[in-house]
């Protein structure tokens, strides 16, 4: 059965604090594509990042980052220099390959970043 | 470009009550899927249409329904509201499910409904 696990319900930091987000995932397909998902207090979900299976490159976009380790069945997710508008909750899903949109989400982790 | 549309936002019901959520995908976006989150379940999958057949369906009791219309629009139905489907019901739109190993369409959520069940 296909699981995604993020242990981190909730994190504080400081302001310009890095912060790392953990998510594991299960999965029997050797094709599958994982994502990140900002979920602010407005409640729509906004796309981060998708990355496919095939793919271990770690990706960096301006203060965001992820690492995935398909060894350890991990894709973190780090915030460089945290910022108060990055407090939200983020959840990382897994999709079941081909041919469908549907999404597994872990129960996400709630980032308060304080000034 | 519009986003994904969702309505009512904000919905309170009775038990035994049913009620009807609607979503409007992006323009050209013929994939929708629902989800239902929650405090003690958080983000759980519901159902995904496209092209007006249900494609999948997530483990849920017969009380939850939907449909997608030719236009896209697609509608979701709750009978006999139990006090536990209160809950945020979010819907996301893509151009259509990912059909290769290769490429997959970004599915982008809408804002949501808020159903209250008192």
């Amino acid at each position: 059965a296909q699981k995604v696990t993020q242990a981190q319900t909730e994190i504080s930091v400081v302001e310009k604090e890095d912060v790392t987000l953990d998510c594991v995932y299960e999965t029997r397909d050797t094709t599958y594509y994982l994502f990140w998902y900002k979920q602010p207090p407005s409640g729509e979900l906004v796309f981060l990042i998708r990355r496919n299976s095939f793919d271990e490159q770690n990706e960096i976009s301006g203060r965001y980052s992820w690492n995935f380790q398909k060894s350890t069945s991990s894709f973190n997710f780090t915030i460089t220099a945290s910022q108060v508008v990055d407090s939200a909750v983020y959840f990382c899903a897994l999709s079941e390959t081909y041919n469908t949109d549907k999404l597994i989400f872990g129960t996400g982790t709630r980032l308060q970043v304080f000034p | 470009k519009a986003g994904v549309t969702q309505t009512p936002r904000y919905l309170i019901k009775t038990r035994g009550q049913q009620v009807t959520l609607s979503c409007s995908p992006i323009s050209g976006h013929r994939s929708v899927s629902w989800y239902q989150q929650t405090p003690g379940q958080g983000l759980q999958f519901l159902f995904e249409y496209f092209s007006e057949t249900q494609r999948n369906k997530g483990n849920f009791p017969g009380r939850f329904s939907g449909r997608q219309f030719s236009n896209s629009r697609s509608e979701m139905n709750v009978s006999t509201l139990e006090l536990g489907d209160s809950a945020l019901y979010l819907c996301a739109s893509s151009l259509e499910p990912v059909t290769s190993a290769t490429l997959l369409n970004e599915q982008f959520f809408g804002p949501g409904t808020r159903l209250t069940v008192l």
